[in-house]
């Protein structure tokens, strides 16, 4: 059975640091491209970052561009998003999903609140 | 980027009913070697993530049952109910994934009347 299972959200200080994870079973993560998506409170859904199965392929949403990293552990089969220079607008569920003829599978999401 | 348009914003019918959902992309996202168009559509139900129901404008994921369908090309796309029922209460997202930024519709509220 396909899971994602994020992780690492948490109320974080504007200008802090949050690196979330993504477990995936049922399937192998390094043969996917994989995306973050995020969802602000009561907001529509916009897409943050993408990793290629050539994990040196990554592509950023201009608004996390520079200050966000994506990435995964092949070994642990686990994607990683590093969130620096948070600010107020990053706050949002962040889905980890999987690309397989588009989104076709999506994590139950982790939360990021960035406030002093 | 390619802006995607969804109309209306929400929507309220009888059970029975058809629903009618429609998206416009700021640029073709058919796909001329494949001619295939880079667009899906997706249900997001209260406190769930978002559930893939269309790929390639008009293939159904598998499950998804057949009162759900997709149709266009080019840059304007629907998604129709053919007849609602209480479980589609939710919201419907169009997405195009033709160009470098994926992005997403604004999103429809599908409510019963």
């Amino acid at each position: 059975e396909v899971q994602l299972v994020e992780s690492g959200g948490d109320l974080v200080q504007p200008g802090g640091s949050l690196r979330l994870s993504c477990a995936a079973s049922g399937f192998t993560l390094s043969s996917y491209w994989m995306h973050w998506v995020r969802q602000a409170p009561g907001k529509g859904l916009v897409w943050v970052s993408r990793i290629e199965t050539d994990a040196d392929r990554t592509s950023y949403a201009d608004s996390v561009k520079g200050r966000f990293i994506i990435s995964r552990d092949n070994a642990k089969n686990t994607l990683y998003l590093q969130m620096n220079s948070l600010r107020a607008e990053d706050t949002a569920v962040y889905y980890c999903v999987r690309d397989n003829r588009a989104m076709d599978f999506w994590g139950q999401g982790t939360l990021v609140t960035v406030s002093s | 980027d390619i802006v995607m348009t969804q109309s209306p914003e929400s929507l309220a019918l009888s059970l029975g009913e058809r629903a009618t959902i429609n998206c416009k992309s700021s640029q073709s996202v058919l796909y001329s070697s494949n001619n295939k168009n880079y667009l899906a559509w997706y249900q997001q139900k209260p406190g769930q993530p978002p559930k893939l129901l269309i790929y390639w404008a008009s293939t159904r994921e598998s499950g998804v049952p057949d009162r759900f369908s997709g149709s266009g090309s080019g840059t304007d796309f629907t998604l129709t109910i053919s007849s609602l029922q209480a479980e589609d209460v939710a919201v419907y997202y169009c997405q195009e994934y033709f160009g470098s930024e994926l992005t997403f519709g604004g999103g429809t509220k599908v409510e019963i009347k």
